[in-house]
């Protein structure tokens, strides 16, 4: 079985600064690793994905990620945030026999000061 | 080619009623998950269905919840006698075989028991 920790439920920071959303999890089989971000009143929509290679990988809006097995972490990072990127990020795990569940942590709240 | 489409969007029920949810998954898309969202938490999977099968409802409440996958038509969650624990958003997601680890989610339906 799966856990994912998201350790900050709320992140407060000022448009332009850098940010890291953390996360930590727990398996004990090789796993695929997500972030998902749900703007208010919307589903939630795939960022970016770890499923194999570079331990760095990037989205299309600026943020990164990198998978780090020894520490089982996949923070996620932004170097300067934008008033749009106010939501609700959410890290996940599934396991590598594809077509399965994710298993979700808890969620952090980014809000954007301006 | 649209998206997951989920309705109703929003759906208020008295307790003891009957909840339906419906799920139309994206085009070519045969696999499909329920997740549900309680308040201030993350997303906990809840059933994973293939056409006509129900392949782990391992998260499924073990009383007055049921889903369904036909041949034809949407995924449908149901939840009879609904009580006010109920109340939260259910998201549908969809993947188009059992190799995809990408679920593509829906906008939700969030259910208010009064």
């Amino acid at each position: 079985a799966q856990s994912v920790t998201q350790l900050d439920s709320q992140v407060p920071v000022f448009e332009e600064a850098p940010v890291e959303l953390r996360c930590n999890y727990s398996s004990s089989v090789s796993v695929y690793l997500f972030w998902y971000v749900q703007y208010p009143n919307q589903g939630l929509q795939l960022l970016l994905k770890y499923l194999s290679g570079s331990t760095l990988v990037e989205s299309i809006n600026g943020f990164e990620a990198e998978f780090n097995k020894s520490q089982t972490s996949f923070h996620l990072r932004k170097p300067s945030v934008h008033i749009s990127d106010t939501a609700e990020y959410f890290c996940a795990v599934s396991d590598l026999r594809g077509a399965q569940k994710l298993v979700f942590g808890q969620g952090t709240r980014l809000t954007i000061n301006p | 080619n649209a998206g997951v489409m989920q309705n109703p969007r929003h759906l208020v029920r008295r307790r003891g009623q009957e909840a339906r949810l419906r799920c139309s998954p994206m085009k070519g898309h045969s696999h499909v998950y329920w997740y549900r969202q309680l308040p201030e938490e993350g997303l906990k999977f809840m059933v994973y269905l293939q056409k006509e099968n129900i392949i782990d409802e391992s998260g499924m409440p073990k009383e007055r919840f049921s889903a369904e996958f036909p041949k034809e038509g949407p995924s449908i969650l149901r939840i009879q006698q609904v009580v006010r624990g109920d109340s939260a958003a259910y998201f549908c997601a969809s993947s188009p075989d059992q190799s995809s680890y990408e679920q593509y989610f829906g906008p939700g339906t969030r259910l208010t028991v009064t």
